[in-house]
């Protein structure tokens, strides 16, 4: 059972300073993906990683996969207050039918001034 | 741009009713998802389909059901609302083995 997770789970950033969410997997994926949420709003794509190795950058976001590690990070470069959401990270569980993704807990991102 | 609509952004309910959460998409994707929404659980799959009139459970499927007659239409169906099936139910749809797009949540209280 493809099991994921992330850290941390909640996260109080000041405004300028850099930091780095993990996101682990438990079976073999080559497939994996970021979204975030603002409160009480749906999920938004930030980033599609698609084989081994992919880095995706996004202004002050960045976001790399390893699958031999089975970790993805997403990286924020010098926090501003916009950011403040929960970012979740999803792994594709390659069923036959396609498509299911595997969610992990969340990590709620606050950043202040 | 793909757009994933749900029929209601707030729904109050009491014990006992049938409730239908209607979901519908706009860009002829195959893949369609229902998925709860709880603080500290994350997402959790409740149903999803991948073709008209095929469905398949997710993680938790128990007291719900779901109905797919059209390629754009995925309904989830609460037969008997209880009080823990309060939360935010978030439809999603894709294409095959690609990222999902998600609706804007329908946040149901069940009295």
């Amino acid at each position: 059972e493809l099991k994921v997770e992330q850290n941390p789970l909640f996260l109080s950033m000041q405004e300028g300073k850099n930091y780095t969410i993990y996101c682990n997997y438990s079976t073999t994926s080559d497939r994996l993906y970021w979204y975030r949420q603002d409160p009480g709003k749906s999920l938004e794509s930030l980033f599609v990683l698609l084989s081994n190795g992919a880095v995706k950058q996004e202004g002050r976001l960045m976001a790399s996969l390893d699958t031999k590690a089975r970790l993805s990070t997403l990286h924020i470069t010098a926090a501003v207050h916009d950011l403040s959401a929960t970012y979740f990270c999803a792994v594709d569980e390659r069923s036959n039918q396609g498509g299911k993704l595997i969610f992990g807990q969340g990590t709620e991102l606050s950043v202040k001034p | 741009d793909v757009k994933v609509t749900q029929s209601s952004r707030y729904l109050v309910k009491r014990t006992g009713e049938k409730v239908f959460l209607e979901c519908v998409q706009d860009m002829d994707h195959e893949n369609m998802f229902w998925y709860r929404q709880d603080p500290g659980l994350g997402l959790r799959l409740i149903y999803f389909s991948y073709d008209v009139k095929m469905k398949e459970k997710g993680d938790i499927p128990e007291g719900y059901s779901v109905s797919r007659e059209k390629k754009e239409r995925f309904s989830l169906i609460l037969e008997s609302a209880s009080t823990n099936q309060t939360s935010m139910y978030l439809c999603a749809s894709s294409s095959y083995s690609v990222e999902q797009y998600f609706g804007p949540g329908t946040r149901l209280t069940v009295t």
